[in-house]
């Protein structure tokens, strides 16, 4: 996507560790929305941050917004196996009635 | 129990044959949405569909057509489908363009 990439394509830790992905934009957005693919699955919104907010959060799941640097994050504390997925930023831009999602980083969490 | 159904789950298809792919959500989402994904390219819109008979291409409509007669089921069209469009194939809805997208299961095309 020209609008939205996660800075890593991969991500591989153990169980318990925190994790973060980090997704950067090239122009003005309103929210970023973080999804979710588990293997065989379509992707499933897990949380989402609005460009007024700078952090949010929502269990183990932290997201961060930077308006300044066009860039969010997506934080897990004390992955748990089930976390083991990919991982996808989507972003909105205006004048465009939808949203431009990221490469997505794969993240597996080991036991 | 609010969701996007996809129909089939797995197709196999000869180049040149016809193929729909058809696509079901219950919720009455104004919005629906048709992506490709492979690997290494992430999701890529193939068609945006506002309303019945409101469809719009989205950035690799090449290849494809839609319709959408009601509100709640929106088809991909390939006619003569061709080798390069084997891959899986997402239908979405959102409740108007811009809110939070429900992504269907998925359709896994082979086209031989």
């Amino acid at each position: 996507s020209q609008w939205g990439e996660e800075n890593l394509q991969a991500l591989s830790i153990q169980e318990g560790e925190d994790v973060t992905m980090n997704c950067s934009y090239k122009t003005y957005t309103t929210v970023v929305h973080w999804y979710r693919q588990d293997s065989g699955r379509g992707p499933a919104l897990i949380i989402l941050i609005r460009s007024n907010e700078r952090e949010k959060r929502s269990g183990r799941l932290r997201a961060t917004l930077d308006t300044s640097s066009q860039s969010s994050s997506l934080s897990i504390t004390a992955a748990q196996c089930e976390d083991t997925a990919v991982y996808f930023c989507a972003t909105d831009f205006p004048g465009y009635q939808n949203f431009y999602f990221g490469k997505g980083t794969s993240l597996t969490v080991i036991p | 129990d609010m969701k996007v159904t996809q129909m089939p789950r797995y197709l196999i298809k000869r180049m040149g044959e016809n193929v729909l792919l058809e696509c079901g959500q219950d919720m009455s989402h104004e919005t629906m949405y048709w992506y490709r994904q492979d690997p290494g390219l992430g999701l890529q819109l193939i068609y945006i569909s506002y309303d019945v008979d409101s469809n719009s291409e989205g950035d690799i409509p090449k290849g494809y057509r839609v319709s959408r007669k009601k509100r709640e089921h929106f088809s991909l069209i390939l006619d003569s489908a061709k080798t390069n469009q084997t891959s899986v194939y997402f239908c979405a809805s959102s409740l108007w363009a811009n809110s939070d997208y429900t992504f269907g299961s998925g359709t896994r095309l082979l086209v031989i």
